[in-house]
């Protein structure tokens, strides 16, 4: 089945540490988001890609960072510069066309111990 | 500033009526405006989508309407359902090309009773 894939579905930072999140997609789409979600709050952007090798700071990005090697492939380290990165991470795609529909993974929730 | 504002007090109605959720935006001029439905630990889930030159769009239960001169949609669930109950996002293209991410709103959230 095509989708989009996010790992883990929980995962726990000590202070100082830098993580990553993985987001993969099977749907051959071009571009890919990463959005934070807060407790009653909608989301936010953090970077996007329209294309492989190539992505932009969305709201949010201090504290992180991207890269886009591969079509399929978005990961998001979240680095020891963010000072708040408890939260819900959302990644997305959609084909990168207008009035397209993005399509969501089931989200990483980080939680810095 | 640029908003989007969605109630942010839980809509509660009793199953069999019909929700209606309000998206207002100001400071915009988006090309499309598209709802989502999220379940709590969940990522969103696409519903419809309606562009600028429409004013309405339905699709089973669910009708969207697009008024660009109030810079507000509504949302309109129909006999509603108890597996209705979720929060409903509100999301617009903010540059009005239509090529732009998304920016989304805060969501509503609906209680649908038995």
């Amino acid at each position: 089945d095509g989708g989009i894939t996010q790992s883990p579905k929980y995962l726990f930072r000590k202070e100082g540490q830098n993580v990553t999140l993985s987001c993969e997609q099977n749907l051959n789409h071009d571009a890919m988001y990463w959005y934070r979600q807060d407790p009653g709050q909608g989301l936010r952007l953090i970077y996007y890609s329209q294309i492989v090798n190539d992505f932009q700071k969305g709201d949010i990005a201090e504290g992180y960072s991207v890269s886009r090697e591969k079509k399929e492939s978005f990961p998001l380290t979240v680095t020891s510069a963010q000072k708040n990165p408890t939260a819900f991470y959302l990644c997305a795609s959609n084909p990168g066309l207008p009035n397209t529909e993005a399509f969501f993974g089931q989200g990483t929730r980080l939680t810095v111990v | 500033s640029q908003k989007i504002e969605q109630n942010s007090e839980a809509l509660n109605i009793q199953e069999g009526k019909t929700a209606t959720l309000t998206c207002n935006y100001t400071n915009y001029s988006p090309a499309y405006l598209q709802w989502y439905r999220q379940d709590p630990g969940r990522g969103p889930v696409f519903l419809l989508l309606i562009r600028e030159n429409e004013k309405e769009k339905r699709k089973e239960r669910l009708k969207v309407t697009f008024d660009t001169t109030l810079k507000q949609s509504l949302f309109h669930i129909t006999a509603s359902q108890p597996a209705d109950s979720a929060t409903y996002l509100c999301a617009l293209d903010t540059t009005g090309s239509g090529y732009s991410t998304l920016t989304f709103g805060k969501g509503t959230m609906l209680l649908v009773s038995p």
